[in-house]
């Protein structure tokens, strides 16, 4: 079955850089967008970015010179790289498997906390 | 950036009843790319329906949903207690930008 797990540092220094992984199985990253989606405590959800299957990518454009996503298909893992972090990043950050050209999230990762703290 | 503001932002039920939210958008959206998540406490996020009034698998019959342009709703035709969550729309409405809602939180009395 689809599964998504993300996998971080969960305590990480501000200005410093962040970098998660979210490993697949049940499909191929080669036929499927992954999308990242965080939500701060008690707050609501704010998209990130995505790695499409064919490996461009689209970005956030509130957070899109802070952020790097890329993928290993042959691992079925992506990556997430977020730099400058500051507090306000502090988050619980998802990896969203896209579906097709009806743009919605099918299947999510469990997520993972990231405190940014000194 | 297309702005989604649901409403209420918290709501009460009692069992049985019938509630309905809304997801208000600033600009028009596409029926076939409005979607809404269903979020329990200490979860992460399942799809509910999608594009617009198409349930997810194991979604129950009691779920509906409509609308179109800039106005979208859910509505629980009979509230159990399995139903207390926040629910978030979501939108894609143009190139590259996604969307959330800031979400209804629905409460069970």
């Amino acid at each position: 079955q689809v599964q998504l797990k993300e996998s971080g540092p969960g305590l990480v220094a501000p200005s410093q850089s962040l970098s998660i992984t979210c490993t697949v199985s049940g499909f191929s990253l080669s036929r499927y967008s992954v999308h990242w989606v965080r939500q701060p405590p008690g707050k609501g959800l704010e998209w990130l970015g995505m790695i499409w299957g064919g490996g461009s990518t689209d970005y956030n454009s509130a957070l899109k010179s802070r952020l790097s996503i890329s993928k290993d298909n042959s691992k079925s893992q992506v990556f997430l790289k977020m730099n400058s972090l500051q507090t306000d990043d502090t988050a619980m950050y998802y990896c969203a498997r896209g579906y097709g050209n009806q743009y919605y999230f099918d299947y999510w990762g469990q997520g993972t906390t990231l405190t940014v703290s000194s | 950036e297309n702005v989604l503001t649901q409403s209420p932002a918290i709501m009460s039920a009692s069992p049985g009843e019938k509630v309905t939210m809304t997801c208000r958008a600033s600009s028009s959206v596409s029926s076939s790319y409005l979607h809404w998540y269903q979020q329990k406490s200490g979860a992460s996020p399942k799809l509910w329906i999608y594009s617009t009034s198409n349930l997810a698998s194991g979604v129950p019959a009691r779920f509906s949903g409509s609308g179109s342009g800039t106005s979208y709703s859910l509505t629980i035709s009979s509230v159990e207690a399995e139903d207390a969550a926040t629910y978030y729309c979501q939108q894609y409405s143009g190139y590259p930008l996604y969307t959330f809602g800031g979400g209804t939180k629905l409460e069970i009395k």
